[in-house]
């Protein structure tokens, strides 16, 4: 079982609609959850941070935390097209520095 | 540019070349993380390093990988005798002190190393 498990997608939406990337995890250690966007060829950008169980929003990015299920989600209201990237999930465990990454799911918003 | 500066931002080596990539952390940053990410591929974590310290070295490579940050000057991440399989984007990330398991990690641009 990896450790961070993500759809690779890719996941189509179309332009004005609700994206929504799923991510799980099996540490259940695991203390902090991020998000990354990355476009093709470029370095991974931070979107979004959540540690506690619940609902963090942050513009039209609304990260979702279960501890309990060991899920992680991500929803971006309003796609826009410049919103088509791939989309990390990283995990970071109890006592330990080292983000756990997922494969990506791509996120293709059409117009 | 207060970021993540990695340099070169593309490298080629010939198999048997060593390769040495460079990373100068955020300003006000003083550890660093190093990912190698495979065509196609996630991020995979490689080794994490404070200021003359090698913290968590549990992602590299047995052979031929080397990391260091010394007390003055960028971080090196070091690849002797390249391969082909070497070829891949390596990202160093930096955090803030003090070492808190919720700052997050921001990526430099990364160094896209390509074996011949």
């Amino acid at each position: 079982q990896k450790e961070v498990e993500q759809n690779s997608g890719p996941l189509s939406v179309p332009e004005g609609a609700i994206a929504s990337l799923n991510c799980t995890y099996s540490d259940r250690g695991s203390q902090s959850f991020f998000w990354y966007r990355q476009y093709s060829g470029k370095s991974p950008e931070l979107i979004m941070f959540i540690y506690s169980n619940g609902d963090k929003e942050d513009g039209r990015f609304t990260a979702q935390l279960n501890k309990a299920s060991q899920y992680v989600s991500l929803l971006i209201r309003d796609s826009q097209p410049s919103d088509s990237a791939t989309y990390l999930c990283a995990v970071r465990g109890t006592g330990f520095q080292k983000l756990v990454f997922g494969t990506g799911t791509r996120l293709l918003v059409s117009p | 540019n207060a970021g993540v500066m990695q340099n070169p931002r593309h490298l080629v080596r010939r198999r048997g070349q060593e390769a040495r990539l460079r990373c100068s952390p955020m300003k006000g940053h003083s550890h660093v993380y190093w990912y190698r990410q495979l065509p196609e591929e996630g991020l995979k974590f490689m080794v994490y390093l404070q200021k003359e310290n090698i913290i968590d070295e549990s992602g590299m490579p047995k052979e031929r990988f080397s990391a260091e940050f010394p007390k003055e000057g960028p971080s090196i991440l070091r690849i002797q005798q390249v391969v082909r399989g070497d070829s891949a984007a390596y990202f160093c990330a930096s955090s803030p002190r003090p070492a808190d398991s919720n700052q997050p990690q921001h990526f430099g641009d990364g160094t896209r190393l390509s074996i011949l």
